[in-house]
């Protein structure tokens, strides 16, 4: 069975903290992603990967960075977070070329 | 551009009763399509999914989807609901290397 995990289930940061959400898979895919999900505006990809230390902004990058040094983990950071950021951020890992999206459980951050 | 559109953004049904939550999607290429469930507080798990071949896709948990290429629908069926169904379902597309998420469709389930 694939496997996507991520480093916390629920975050409480307070406004102007850098944080960082880690997510790790263990398929040996090449195709990394991180998503936010918001009531009613259903997903929304903030940056993905195709590969190691490649990184590509997706619809909604702003206030975020992401680093992918291995295959396994891609990293998103916010510099500054804000109260805006609150949310679910979803990670996801899928093969090169038609395959199954794979998404880990969730990170459920609140920025007070 | 791709999209994918869920024409419904709350369906509730009482356990037992068929449900149907629709979708539609916007492509001049070739098109793949997904049906995810997401529980509450967990992450999205594929339901079901259309590549080529027969247009009636079987996915777990009784669910099944008719692609419809003249209506450009892939809608999402279930004959008999139960209450562990309640859930998030998501409709996606995959074009271009690239997957796009409907908005979502709050399903619940009234005993």
């Amino acid at each position: 069975d694939v496997k996507v995990t991520q480093s916390s289930r629920y975050l409480v940061k307070r406004t102007g903290e850098k944080v960082f959400l880690e997510c790790v898979q263990d398929m040996d895919h090449e195709n990394m992603f991180w998503y936010r999900q918001d009531p009613g505006l259903g997903l929304r990809l903030i940056y993905f990967s195709y590969d190691v230390k490649m990184k590509e902004k997706g619809d909604i990058p702003e206030g975020y960075s992401v680093s992918r040094e291995k295959k396994e983990r891609f990293s998103l950071i916010l510099e500054s977070a804000s109260t805006n950021q609150t949310s679910m951020y979803l990670c996801a890992s899928r093969p090169s070329g038609l395959g199954t999206q794979y998404f880990g459980p969730g990170t459920r951050l609140t920025v007070l | 551009a791709q999209s994918v559109t869920q024409l419904d953004s709350q369906v509730p049904v009482f356990e037992e009763a068929p449900v149907e939550l629709r979708c539609n999607y916007s492509s001049s290429v070739s098109v793949y399509l997904f049906w995810y469930v997401q529980y509450p507080n967990q992450g999205l798990q594929l339901l079901l999914k259309y590549l080529s071949g027969s247009t009636l896709v079987k996915g777990i948990n009784g669910f099944e989807a008719e692609f419809n290429k003249s209506q450009t629908s892939f809608h999402l069926r279930k004959p008999s609901v139960h209450i562990s169904d309640t859930a998030e379902y998501f409709c996606a597309s995959f074009t271009g290397n690239q997957f796009y998420f409907g908005t979502g469709t709050s399903l619940t389930v009234i005993p």
